[in-house]
């Protein structure tokens, strides 16, 4: 079976600076789906960013970006010039090629100003 | 846009008590998802759905029952509520398994 580890349960972060936040999963499987969500206070879960295993190139959105190491089977997320906004529940996720996700136990992040 | 609508966002039940939790979507999307969300864990589904009247069993499904009877609708049921099912429950949708899930904003729900 899949799993998911978010070794990290908290981090912290200076306004301004830049925080990488890790995960590892395990599979046999070839062809797979990763995933970073955000959960603010509020409980929405954003969609962070996406990554297909297929992919070498490693995802980026704006401030947001991975390192995914598919050998190694590591998924980092990276957030470059941090916000008091970013702060929330990052949890990373895996998904198999039509399979259902499977999430880690989420990494809290802090800003500080 | 709505998106994914969960009702009621909070609830108290008695131990026993039965209750329904309606999820519903105007995306169009085919999948359909129910989750659990408790401390120090992450989401554990419970049930999905492949499409309107469809279900299957997630990672946590003893407890609960589901049903897909409108393409926008997914139903959560609790027959006889216990305080091991307090939790903070989502709804998620997507076009297809390997698309981005889209959540609501969760119920919380408290058994005492």
């Amino acid at each position: 079976a899949q799993t998911v580890t978010q070794s990290q349960p908290e981090m912290s972060v200076q306004e301004a600076e830049t925080v990488t936040l890790s995960c590892t999963y395990d599979t046999s499987e070839s062809d797979y789906y990763l995933f970073w969500y955000k959960q603010p206070p509020s409980r929405q879960m954003i969609l962070v960013i996406r990554q297909e295993a297929y992919k070498q190139q490693n995802a980026t959105e704006n401030r947001f970006s991975v390192n995914f190491q598919k050998a190694a089977k590591s998924f980092s997320l990276k957030i470059s010039d941090s916000q008091l906004g970013d702060a929330a529940m990052y949890f990373c996720a895996y998904r198999s090629a039509g399979d259902k996700l499977i999430f880690g136990t989420g990494t809290r992040l802090q800003v500080f100003p | 846009n709505a998106g994914v609508t969960q009702t009621p966002k909070f609830r108290v039940l008695k131990t026993g008590q039965s209750m329904t939790l309606l999820c519903a979507q105007d995306m169009n999307h085919e999948y359909m998802y129910w989750y659990r969300q408790d401390p120090g864990m992450g989401l554990r589904l419970i049930h999905y759905s492949v499409g309107e009247g469809t279900t299957a069993k997630g990672e946590v499904p003893d407890g609960y029952n589901v049903s897909r009877l409108k393409k926008q609708n997914f139903l959560l049921g609790l027959e006889s509520a216990a305080p091991s099912q307090t939790s903070v429950y989502f709804c998620a949708s997507s076009r297809h398994p390997n698309q981005p899930q889209h959540f609501g904003d969760g119920t919380r729900l408290s058994i005492l």
